[in-house]
């Protein structure tokens, strides 16, 4: 029950993109599809931005997409813009009744 | 709209114990899966337990494992949390999910849990 990898920070300007890398295994990202991504402002509750890999929730922009190859899924964020400026985390199912989240990531629109 | 509202976190001693609630609202209750997820100060998230949808079946990270107990009130449409012999690395907010597939997908509020002598 290992952390997934995620690079600690990542940045962008307005209207570019930023795509967040997240590192697993064979045992959790490699071997499910289901791996999600939230968006987390301090202070506040995560929000699901992607599960299955690439599915959106309803009320989610479609400048945020999800992919996997791997051990490791992305998330990219098109478009930037100023309220997209958070925490992010990935997470996936692991086997056996059990869940794990990445490590994190902070992005910043410059 | 979904609605989940943690409460029961508190400051307390190590060895000790705490039983956190999560009132849920807006959805059949008693079709979902739920799970807790934690998060200590400045730290990532971390899964801490399941429960299926009769709470005939919980899974939890092994942390916690024979410490901490979760189950659920389908009639009172609540999530339970009981928190025992909790140690200092037990501090964190505590957040209440409805789970799709594993997926914890609508989160409450969260409450927070301080383990200090």
């Amino acid at each position: 029950q290992s952390a997934l990898t995620q690079p600690p920070s990542a940045s962008g300007s307005p209207g570019q993109s930023v795509t967040i890398s997240c590192t697993g295994t064979s045992s959790d990202v490699g071997g499910y599809n289901y791996v999600s991504w939230y968006q987390q402002y301090p202070g506040k509750a995560p929000k699901l931005m992607i599960y299955e890999v690439s599915k959106r929730p309803s009320g989610v922009p479609d400048r945020f997409s999800g992919s996997k190859s791997g051990n490791t899924a992305s998330l990219t964020v098109s478009g930037l813009q100023a309220e997209d400026e958070a925490e992010y985390y990935c997470s996936s199912y692991a086997g056996s009744n059990t869940y794990v989240f990445g490590t994190g990531t902070k992005v910043t629109v410059l | 709209e979904v609605q989940l509202v943690e409460s029961g976190g508190d400051l307390v001693q190590p060895g000790g114990s705490l039983r956190l609630s999560c009132a849920a609202s807006g959805f059949t209750f008693s079709s979902y899966w739920m799970t807790w997820v934690r998060q200590a100060p400045g730290k990532g998230l971390e899964w801490v337990a399941y429960i299926n949808s009769d709470g005939s079946k919980t899974y939890y990270v092994d942390s916690v494992k024979g410490r901490f107990t979760i189950s659920r009130d389908n009639t009172r449409e609540s999530l339970y949390l009981q928190v025992n012999s909790l140690r200092a690395d037990d501090t964190a907010v505590y957040y209440c999910a409805t789970v799709d597939w594993w997926t914890p997908h609508h989160w409450g509020q969260g409450t927070l849990v301080t383990v200090s002598s």
